[in-house]
């Protein structure tokens, strides 16, 4: 199947600890982001890469740090989780400016 | 930078009716409008776009109407199904780039049979 993939699907960790979730897209697109859905369903997007380089980092913690090995892959991993890092994250991907953005099932991450 | 409004933040319609869902946008360089729908536990799902060169379009029982002038946009459900409940969010893009989505903070829409 064509589409955008993360790993896990729940995450439920300890506050201090470091975590790590995979974003895979096969649909050939040049963009890949993060955002993060909060507890009240709002969408803020964190990340977007462009062919493996960085394009937008919002004010996010320097706890977070996406890594983009290729193209179709963009991982994103948390240093010292705090409580407040619970929430929906979302991957997505798209073919390039002001395109459809295709999202991922989502990591619901849970720090406890 | 962007804002989006979205409203109403909850709705409930009866099966067969019309829905409309209506966002405000704050930065009139934005030129690009996505509505997502989202299930329960699933990710945002495209169902409707306008650019700024097109005042409405419409997609069998789904259309979007936008206008420049005042900076709103909408988006009218006809002929509601209960497969029609979900939470729909409007985005608009900001910058020349255009891949800075600014999402509005949704609508949780119920369709009673």
């Amino acid at each position: 199947d064509t589409a955008v993939s993360q790993t896990p699907k729940y995450l439920v960790t300890q506050m201090g600890n470091d975590k790590s979730i995979k974003c895979e897209q096969n649909l050939g697109h040049d963009t890949m982001y993060w955002y993060k859905q909060d507890s009240k369903k709002f969408l803020k997007i964190m990340f977007s890469y462009n062919n493996k380089e960085l394009i937008i980092n919002e004010t996010v913690p320097n706890r977070f740090s996406p890594k983009s090995p290729d193209k179709a892959h963009l991982n994103l991993h948390i240093n010292s989780l705090e409580l407040g890092d619970s929430a929906v994250y979302f991957c997505a991907s798209s073919p390039g400016n002001i395109e459809t953005q295709y999202f991922g099932p989502g990591t619901r991450l849970l720090v406890l | 930078g962007e804002n989006v409004e979205q409203h109403p933040s909850t709705l409930s319609v009866q099966e067969g009716d019309s829905a409309v869902i209506k966002c405000t946008y704050s930065d009139s360089a934005s030129n690009y409008f996505p509505w997502y729908k989202q299930e329960l536990g699933k990710g945002p799902q495209l169902i409707i776009d306008i650019r700024s060169n097109v005042g409405e379009k419409k997609d069998q029982r789904i259309a979007v109407t936008l206008n420049k002038t005042a900076k709103h946009f909408s988006l009218h459900i006809t002929e509601t199904q209960p497969e029609d409940s979900a939470v729909y969010f409007c985005a608009a893009s900001p910058d020349n780039y255009g891949q800075n989505f600014v999402f509005g903070p949704g609508t949780r829409l119920s369709v009673l049979p």
